[in-house]
């Protein structure tokens, strides 16, 4: 079964400033999607960044980028320029192909990491 | 365009009550998803359907049922709550069926914060 694993339970980065969250997953599969969605206190669950596993480029979208090492099995997320409102807790997810046996279509995430970000 | 929107927002139930959780999305999407949220946990899928009329049980079905009333709407139903059901319920839509050969994103409602004493 797919897992995917988040290190850091807790980071911490100054304003202004550029962190790195990881992420880890386990799959058997070639092709599958990678997601970092966050959510702030209000608990909403707001899509991050998206990354093709058949796509050797980084997504980027603005100030946050991936770091996706497909045979490591490894999707770290970076926030550069550092933002107040960018603390949350942050989720890696990943989704199967949609002809995978079982939960087709859904998404397995990650624990968390909290993200504080210091004025 | 609200997007997914979920209701009620809070809820506190006794050990044995019932009730429905509703989610509605206006993005005409094919696909929709129930998950719950426990503290220091990421989501896990109770149940999808990935088209009208047709439902399937996710990672932790158990002590639930849905319904896909139409496109739109997909609700969830607590027959006899429990105690461990304390939790926040998310509801997300996607665009495509998962038979449709791609996956794409899931976007969230807003969630419920479920109490069953």
């Amino acid at each position: 079964a797919q897992t995917v694993t988040q290190s850091q339970p807790e980071m911490s980065v100054q304003e202004a400033e550029t962190v790195t969250l990881s992420c880890t997953y386990d799959t058997s599969e070639s092709d599958y999607y990678l997601f970092w969605y966050k959510q702030p206190p209000s608990r909403q669950m707001i899509l991050v960044i998206r990354q093709e596993a058949y796509k050797q480029q980084n997504a980027t979208e603005n100030r946050f980028s991936v770091n996706f090492q497909k045979a490591a099995k490894s999707f770290s997320l970076k926030i550069s320029d550092s933002q107040l409102g960018d603390a949350a807790m942050y989720f890696c997810a990943y989704s199967p192909p949609t002809n995978y046996g079982g939960s087709q279509g859904n998404l397995i995430f990650g624990k968390g990491t909290k993200l504080s970000v210091k004025p | 365009n609200a997007g997914v929107t979920q209701t009620p927002k809070f809820q506190v139930l006794k050990t044995g009550q019932s009730m429905t959780l509703q989610c509605a999305q206006d993005m005409n999407h094919n696909s929709m998803y129930w998950y719950r949220q426990d503290p220091g946990m990421g989501l896990r899928l109770i149940y999808y359907s990935a088209s009208e009329g047709t439902t399937d049980k996710g990672e932790v079905p158990n002590g639930y049922n849905v319904s896909r009333l139409n496109k739109r709407e997909f609700s969830l139903r607590l027959e006899s709550a429990a105690p461990s059901q304390t939790s926040v319920y998310f509801c997300a839509s996607s665009a495509r069926g998962v038979l449709a050969g791609e996956v794409d994103t899931q976007y969230f409602g807003p969630g419920t914060r479920l109490t069953v004493l």
